[in-house]
């Protein structure tokens, strides 16, 4: 079983659309983090929060904390192709030394 | 401003073989992380070390499998005596501290090694 379940597992949607992306656990995170992976290279680091209920803006996405630090959303406005890629969330868990990722929700944007 | 390296990109090797995987973190970080990840899945940790010493080593296999983080030089990851299911795609990340991790800094990844056993 997973630590962390990220749902949904694949969309595909139209550019201009809107989408969010879940990331949930039993488990109490010290942080979570979301990670942006393109095909054939590493996962790029999109953002970190940490306080709880906490959401934080980049551009078109915006990025929520549950008020219990056990879950986070990720939701982009206007989807474009650009957009494409494997969206996964990873989280630092109370106890534990390392990031656990969950499997990701692989994003299609098409034009 | 180098990233974290990882050497090489692409790897192929006979069942039997071994498999020898190198990180370079990034100037100033000193924890080191790999994760192995099969086609259309996530992460999967393996290992965290910090220099000359393993801190965590949960997520790997107890045969075949071992990692290192020299005082000089890069991490390895060794695969000995590889099998088919070995083949997927090996990613090392890097942090300055534990701390620093939560705060904005995250994990500096590799872009990985490909390995494929045939």
């Amino acid at each position: 079983t997973q630590l962390l379940e990220q749902s949904p597992q694949f969309l595909s949607i139209q550019e201009g659309e809107n989408l969010t992306v879940y990331c949930n656990s039993s488990s109490v995170f010290s942080s979570l983090q979301w990670y942006r992976q393109e095909p054939g290279e590493g996962p790029v680091l999109l953002v970190t929060v940490v306080t709880g209920g906490e959401v934080k803006k980049l551009k078109r996405l915006t990025f929520q904390f549950g008020d219990a630090r056990k879950d986070s959303s990720l939701h982009i406005t206007a989807a474009q192709p650009g957009d494409t890629g494997l969206y996964l969330c990873a989280g630092d868990v109370i106890g534990l030394n390392d990031m656990r990722f969950g499997a990701g929700t692989r994003l299609t944007v098409k034009p | 401003n180098a990233g974290v390296m990882q050497n090489p990109r692409h790897l192929v090797r006979r069942r039997g073989q071994e498999a020898r995987l190198r990180c370079s973190p990034m100037k100033g970080h000193s924890h080191v992380y790999w994760y192995r990840q099969l086609p259309e899945e996530g992460l999967k940790f393996m290992v965290y070390l910090q220099k000359e010493n393993i801190i965590d080593e949960s997520g790997m296999p107890k045969e075949r499998f071992s990692a290192e983080f020299p005082k000089e030089g890069p991490s390895i990851l060794r695969i000995q005596q590889v099998v088919r299911g070995d083949s997927a795609a090996y990613f090392c990340a890097s942090s300055p501290t534990v701390l620093q991790r939560d705060w904005n800094y995250g994990y500096t990844f590799g872009s990985g090694t490909r390995l494929t056993v045939v």
